[in-house]
């Protein structure tokens, strides 16, 4: 069965500093990667989302996520984090187009002023 | 476009009450599903449908049904609520395939 694995539940940087957010999935077969993110009191809207092709993709708001099937990974990255990038983050695996979408637990991303 | 919409937004039930979330979309998704939503727990998926008739169980289905007998529809109904039923509960639809999730608003489910 597949599952996400967050490895961190809180991360805290500081403003203009870089971040990743990690993801690890577990999974025998080719999947369909998504990250998405949960401002305070909200509802989920997608980030980014990897399907094939090129490894490293690109989203919204700078952020972007490379993905490495030898490690079954898909970290987020952003080079310079904002106060508005404070928000919960989700990564989430889907194994082919007729499956259902498991998420991870979650990351708190924490900006320090 | 009205997107996915859940009502009621909040509830407040007794211990052994049943009702249903609702949840609807506007979009022609095939797939629609539902989540729970806890503190340190991530998302996790209840139940799920790829097509009108055809639903399916997902990470924690107990105490939980759902029908879809359209496209547009897929209601959630507690049999008999219990405390560990408080929760926020999200409906999705998406495509099949590769295509994003869109999420309702959430409802938050109070079980006393």
């Amino acid at each position: 069965a597949q599952s996400v694995t967050q490895l961190d539940s809180q991360v805290p940087v500081f403003e203009e500093a870089p971040v990743e957010l990690r993801c690890n999935y577990s999974s025998s077969v080719s999947v369909y990667l998504f990250w998405y993110v949960q401002y305070p009191n909200q509802g989920l809207q997608l980030l980014l989302k990897y399907l094939s092709g090129s490894t490293l993709v690109k989203g919204i708001n700078g952020f972007e996520a490379e993905f490495n099937k030898s490690q079954t990974s898909f970290h987020l990255r952003k080079p310079s984090v904002h106060i508005s990038d404070t928000a919960e983050y989700f990564c989430a695996v889907r194994l082919n187009r007729d499956d259902k979408i498991i998420f991870g637990k979650g990351t708190r991303l924490h900006i320090l002023p | 476009n009205a997107g996915v919409t859940q009502t009621p937004k909040f509830q407040v039930l007794k211990t052994g009450q049943s009702m249903t979330l609702q949840c609807a979309q506007d979009m022609n998704h095939e797939y629609m599903s539902w989540y729970r939503q806890d503190p340190g727990m991530g998302l996790r998926l209840i139940h799920y449908s790829v097509g009108a008739g055809i639903t399916d169980q997902g990470e924690v289905p107990n105490g939980y049904n759902v029908s879809r007998s359209t496209t547009e529809d897929f209601p959630l109904r507690l049999l008999s609520a219990a405390p560990s039923q408080t929760s926020v509960y999200f409906c999705a639809s998406s495509r099949l395939g590769t295509d994003e999730q869109y999420f309702g608003p959430g409802t938050r489910l109070t079980v006393t």
